[in-house]
């Protein structure tokens, strides 16, 4: 069984686009996190939820939006897509502070 | 300033030698944890092995162990008897416990190389 799944695996939308990349973790965390890795394959954190509030919400655009409908999904929604959002989307969880666990990435593509 | 800095952006190794990859970090709590992590080529992020400052021996899992000199503020992975499947990018990471935000403070990655 899949620990930490996002959908999608893979993302090809043109600028100017709505989407949605959604996280799924059947761990028991109770701490979920979005990081963006980038082409030098540098990980950024952007978002984290702690049994669903926001704790973690550093220096991103506000086209970018989280959302923790449950402890075991934190889905992210990105507005007007823009050519510089195209990177590597990972989700991870955690029991608190321990060890993250990540998902498989969705590799977003703007054109 | 760097917290986690990973000196080595490229590494080649025959297979079957040991490699050691360099994580130095700066902090100034007394109690924080260090993490590796592994990317292959397929993307995804494989966690590897994890030290607390407060843990008196060295972690070791399977054919990773971990460096760890306080004093020194490095904490080096050692992959013994390397395998073509470690070719990977390697991430080091470091969390400060009085950081209450839960953040993990990541290092650049080495990419790491096993030649046949």
């Amino acid at each position: 069984d899949t620990a930490v799944s996002q959908t999608p695996k893979y993302l090809v939308t043109q600028m100017g686009n709505d989407k949605s990349i959604k996280c799924e973790q059947n761990l028991g965390h109770d701490t979920m996190y979005w990081y963006k890795q980038d082409s030098k394959k540098f990980l950024k954190i952007m978002f984290s939820y702690n049994n669903k509030e926001l704790i973690i919400n550093e220096t991103v655009p506000n086209r970018f939006s989280p959302k923790s409908p449950d402890k075991a999904h934190l889905n992210l929604h990105i507005n007007s897509l823009e050519l510089g959002d195209s990177a590597v989307y990972f989700c991870a969880s955690s029991w608190s502070t321990d060890t993250q666990y990540f998902g498989p990435g969705t590799r977003l593509t703007v054109l | 300033a760097q917290k986690i800095t990973q000196t080595q952006p490229g590494m080649f190794v025959q297979e079957k030698e040991a490699v050691t990859l360099d994580c130095t970090y700066d902090t100034s709590d007394q109690s924080y944890g260090l993490f590796w992590y592994k990317q292959p080529s397929s993307g995804e992020m494989i966690f590897l092995i994890y030290q607390g400052s407060y843990d008196e021996q060295n972690a070791t899992e399977g054919r990773y162990s971990l460096n760890f000199q306080k004093a020194r503020k490095s904490a080096n992975l050692v992959i013994s008897a390397s395998q073509l499947g470690d070719s990977a990018m390697y991430f080091c990471a470091m969390r400060e416990w009085g950081d209450s935000n839960y953040q993990l403070i990541w290092g650049a990655g080495t990419k790491l190389i096993i030649k046949p």
